[in-house]
């Protein structure tokens, strides 16, 4: 069955400080890997994409790393800041033939604390 | 407006009571999609259109659930007789081009703020 787990569920951190989100997958065939910020009561917003060839992507503070081999990613955010807060969701496109689904992990909940 | 509105942003709803939320997505976005977000949970496929064609709707948890696209520009979702189970966020989602499939295939989704549906 295709999966993206993410760890951890939650995650709080002071203001400055830098952090590691971590999604794993079983998502096969694998098409490309997204990251995205999800404030509260907002819809998501795009950070990376990566395709299976490729192994890192940075979007400002946000950089992102993709293991294709053992099906890790992780998303490193450096010196956090407090718009920073928000969900992290880890997304995996299946690819499927005719269309690719989109498959979603539940988040990773940040929290920067001045 | 420059990004995908929803609409109502909040709704409750007695159990039975019908409901329709509205999607406007990007002007000239050929590909439309309805998500369901259960609270915690992470974002679930319910329907793509292309244009007014609805091209898979394997994710529709029930037949109350209906969605339509007759334009191929706004989007209802709308849903029967809805029970306390129905309750989450909403999610609609636009992109420029059809979906397809492929190892290299790319199709960048912009989703609106959702609507939060309340079953009481």
């Amino acid at each position: 069955k295709n999966q993206v787990e993410q760890s951890p569920q939650s995650l709080i951190i002071l203001e400055g400080k830098n952090c590691t989100l971590q999604c794993n997958y079983t998502v096969s065939p694998f098409s490309n890997l997204r990251w995205y910020k999800q404030d509260t009561g907002r819809g998501p917003v795009s950070l990376t994409i990566m395709t299976f060839s490729e192994n890192t992507k940075s979007n400002g503070r946000y950089t992102a790393t993709l293991d294709a081999d053992t099906k890790q990613s992780s998303l490193h955010i450096t010196a956090s800041q407090l718009s920073d807060s928000a969900s992290y969701i880890c997304v995996v496109s299946a690819y499927g033939g005719a269309t690719n689904k989109l498959i979603f992990g539940t988040g990773t909940l940040l929290a920067v604390q001045p | 407006g420059a990004g995908v509105s929803q609409s109502p942003r909040y709704k409750v709803a007695k159990r039975g009571q019908d409901v329709a939320l509205r999607c406007d997505p990007i002007s000239g976005h050929v590909s439309l999609f309805w998500y369901q977000q259960a609270l915690g949970q992470g974002p679930e496929f319910l329907t793509y259109f292309q244009n007014e064609a609805q091209l898979d709707k394997s994710g529709l948890p029930s037949d109350r659930f209906f969605a339509e696209r007759p334009e191929g520009s706004v989007s209802t979702l709308k849903i029967q007789r809805t029970q306390q189970e129905d309750s989450a966020v909403y999610l609609c989602a636009s992109s420029l081009h059809p979906l397809r499939g492929g190892l290299r295939s790319y199709n960048e989704q912009f989703f609106g703020p959702g609507t939060r549906l309340t079953v009481l």
